[in-house]
C-alpha cells in the first residue's frame, strides 16, 4: 500500500522560504525507476508541476520556477523535501507530492495536498 | 515546453450520457507518455488512463482513452453520478512535464 503525506507551514509571508516535506511509505526511492514529483494547485485553477527527483538522484524542476525550487530525497527517512525561495501571493495553492512506479510512467499515487497560503 | 490544450472547458451532460473530452498537444508526445486524471473538489487527483489508453488498476471500463498524432480523448461511456468532476491531461514524456488546464464535467 503506497502511501504519501505533505507536511509544512500553512501560512508564510511574502520573501520567506517555504519548506515541504513528503513523507512516504509502501515504496522506496532506492529502486529502479521509481520517482517522487511535487506538482502544485493555486485555488480554482490547474495543476502544475513543479519538480522531480528519481532513484539515481536525478533532478528536473519546472524552468519558470528553476531558480526558486530545490528537491531532495532522504532514502533512509522516506521523505522528499521540496524547498521554494522567495514566496509571493500568486505562489499560494495546495501543494501535492506524488509518486511514480517508473521512468516515463504516470503519477499513479498522490498525497491529500496541503493548502500554503503566502500572505502578510 | 509542450502545452496541452483541453476542450471543452465545461461540458455539461446528464448522468447516462457519453462524455468526449479532449486534449490537444502542442507538439508530438508519444502515446505512451500520456495519462488522464480526475480531480474531485477537495480532493487529489486520481489516477484514470495512462499510455493514453490504458485503465489503470481499479478504474471502470465506461472510462476509455485514445489518440491520433496529437491529439488525445478520453470518452466516459454513460455518466454515473459519481463523475461529474474535473479531467486533466498530462504528458511525461518531455520535461518539463505539463498538465492541461481541465475540463469540468458537471450536471
Amino acid at each position: 500500500q503506497i502511501t504519501l503525506k505533505e507536511s509544512g507551514p500553512t501560512l508564510v509571508k511574502p520573501t520567506q522560504t517555504l519548506t515541504l516535506t513528503c513523507t512516504f511509505s509502501g515504496f522506496s526511492l532506492s529502486t529502479s525507476g521509481v520517482a517522487v514529483a511535487w506538482i502544485r494547485q493555486p485555488p480554482g485553477k490547474a495543476l502544475e508541476w513543479l519538480a522531480l527527483v528519481n532513484w539515481i538522484d536525478d533532478k528536473r524542476y519546472s524552468p519558470s520556477l528553476n531558480t526558486r525550487l530545490t528537491i531532495t530525497k532522504d532514502t533512509s527517512k522516506n521523505q522528499v523535501v521540496l524547498t521554494m525561495t522567495n514566496m509571493d501571493p500568486v505562489d499560494t495553492a495546495t501543494y501535492y507530492c506524488a509518486h511514480r512506479p517508473r521512468l516515463l510512467r504516470e503519477f499513479d499515487f498522490w498525497g491529500q495536498g496541503t493548502l500554503v497560503t503566502v500572505s502578510s | 515546453e509542450v502545452v496541452l490544450t483541453q476542450s471543452p472547458g465545461t461540458l455539461s451532460l446528464s448522468p447516462g450520457e457519453r462524455a468526449t473530452l479532449s486534449c490537444r498537444a502542442s507538439q508530438s508526445v508519444s502515446s505512451s507518455h500520456l495519462a488522464w486524471y480526475q480531480q474531485k473538489p477537495g480532493q487529489a487527483p486520481r489516477l484514470l488512463i495512462y499510455g493514453a489508453s490504458i485503465r489503470a488498476t481499479g478504474i471502470p471500463d465506461r472510462f476509455s482513452g485514445s489518440a491520433s498524432g496529437t491529439d488525445f480523448t478520453l470518452t466516459i461511456s454513460r455518466l454515473e453520478p459519481e463523475d461529474f468532476a474535473v479531467y486533466y491531461c498530462q504528458q511525461y514524456g518531455t520535461s518539463p512535464e505539463t498538465f492541461g488546464q481541465g475540463t469540468k464535467v458537471e450536471v
